[in-house]
């Protein structure tokens, strides 16, 4: 129980279009999304949360109109990468708690590989 | 605020040793701890976590990790490394004072990269 999935698995994009990345909570109710970036060899850094039907709150740093983010229901949240740009390219990697576990877990998507040319 | 160090970037051992990862943490006061694992180009799975109460906990995949109130640390552990265990780990904590709709945000350390060798 509890998997999350994302689509695409990987997307290659030119640069200037924009790209939607899916996160979805497959058999629980997400009550907040978090989406993180990781560049190759480095760390998650978390870019925002979400809770659905609320505006995403995003880290600092993160530029809000690049990286839009939609919880539009309990089992979906979207980023799209908007101008997309050759250093915008990375592994993104959505997760999601539920009241019906314990809030202090998170599960994770399998990551979506973004390459901008 | 937490913060997470893994002091160790890689780490090379030989197929059937035994294997410990370090991981220490800062924070006040009792933290949420998690080991997570990264195979190449897919997402985290869970390792094992630390809430509270028994202070050795154990994990899938025959791993074992040992809070240490006084060391601030919570090193992860396997007694025989399989070849099939090179993989990022990256240890996480948890705290009340980040937090999200009610859910708990981690602080994930720069991870640790395991090198097996035959």
């Amino acid at each position: 129980g509890a998997v999350v999935s994302q689509h695409p698995s990987w997307v290659i994009c030119k640069s200037g279009t924009s790209v939607k990345i899916e996160c979805r909570s497959l058999d629980f109710q997400a009550t907040t999304m978090f989406w993180y970036r990781q560049f190759p060899k480095q760390s998650l850094m978390l870019m925002a949360t979400s809770n659905e039907g609320s505006k995403a709150t995003y880290e600092q740093g993160v530029e809000k109109d690049k990286f839009l983010i939609n919880h539009a229901s309990l089992t979906l949240s979207t980023l799209t990468v908007t101008s997309a740009h050759p250093e915008d390219s990375s592994f993104y990697i959505c997760s999601a708690t539920t009241e019906d576990r314990d809030l202090r877990e998170q599960y994770f998507g399998p990551g979506t590989r973004l390459t901008v040319t | 605020a937490q913060s997470v160090t893994q002091p160790d970037i890689h780490i090379t051992v030989s197929e059937g040793a035994s294997l410990e990862l370090r991981c220490n943490y800062s924070y006040g006061a009792t933290p949420y701890l998690f080991w997570y694992v990264q195979s190449p180009g897919q997402g985290l799975q869970l390792l094992l976590k630390y809430f509270s109460g028994d202070t050795l906990v154990q994990g899938i995949k025959g791993f074992e990790a040992e809070f240490k109130r006084s060391q601030s640390s919570f090193n992860l552990r396997k007694p025989s490394v399989h070849w099939s265990d090179a993989a990022e780990y990256f240890c996480a904590v948890g705290a009340k004072g980040r937090v999200s709709g009610g859910s708990y945000i981690p602080t994930f350390g720069r991870g640790t990269s395991l090198i097996v060798h035959p």
